[in-house]
């Protein structure tokens, strides 16, 4: 399958700090790039996606980036919390005939001390 | 609780035992996908219904597996002659196929399969 690539794999920041995740992606067909937290243990949770139309999105702490010349998008906190502290996912779609299905990063083990 | 549900959540079996997982999507979604996730990794997609139809299967899928959804709601997943390589967590989604929303996928808390 067509694969998508995540950086960095663990992230270690204090609390109050900035956190980046970055990815890229090689199938053309992505136009929507969704990013998950997962907590252990837990479902993955949706917590901001970005259509390919858009280059930019905020929501609160949280904003995400798309290049999709370059075919890479990234995930940016700011001012982390504790509760921040997961393991996150970003994800590209495949086409229509795959119904959307995801391919998914290995995912970015944040951890944001006090 | 109107998220996607799934039961058991956790299931451990003997080698070569058959197994079977259920789904129940969030209530009018009418995609419904399967994903496989072993420790330290990203889901991996496994199949996608459109209502009753499976209309996308991944390579992942071996023959071992199958995967149904009889009347568009919920869906099941068996794995036959299980081998301790299918160990993994199985996670189901849904989505709603709006318009506008069609790829959002809300995951259920998945079934952690531990094969002996």
């Amino acid at each position: 399958g067509e694969n998508v690539e995540q950086h960095p794999s663990t992230l270690s920041v204090q609390e109050g700090d900035s956190a980046v995740i970055k990815c890229t992606y090689s199938d053309s067909a992505s136009n929507y790039f969704p990013w998950y937290k997962q907590e252990l243990g837990k479902r993955p949770q949706l917590i901001i996606d970005i259509r390919s139309n858009v280059g930019e999105k905020k929501d609160q702490r949280i904003a995400v980036t798309l290049n999709k010349t370059a075919k890479h998008f990234s995930l940016h906190i700011t001012e982390t919390q504790p509760e921040d502290s997961a393991v996150y996912f970003c994800a590209a779609s495949m086409g229509s005939n795959s119904g959307y299905a995801l391919n998914f990063g290995k995912g970015t083990s944040l951890l944001v001390t006090p | 609780d109107t998220g996607v549900s799934q039961d058991p959540r956790h299931k451990i079996t003997k080698r070569g035992q058959n197994v079977t997982f259920r789904c129940d999507p969030i209530s009018e979604h009418n995609r419904l996908y399967w994903y496989r996730q072993t420790l330290g990794q990203g889901p991996e997609f496994l199949t996608y219904f459109q209502n009753e139809a499976q209309l996308e299967k991944s390579r992942l899928l071996s023959d071992r597996f199958s995967a149904e959804r009889p009347k568009g709601s919920f869906s099941t997943l068996e794995i036959q002659r299980t081998e301790q390589g299918d160990s993994a967590m199985y996670l189901c989604a849904s989505s709603p196929g709006h318009p506008l929303y069609q790829e959002t996928q809300y995951f259920g808390p998945g079934t952690r399969l531990l094969v002996l």
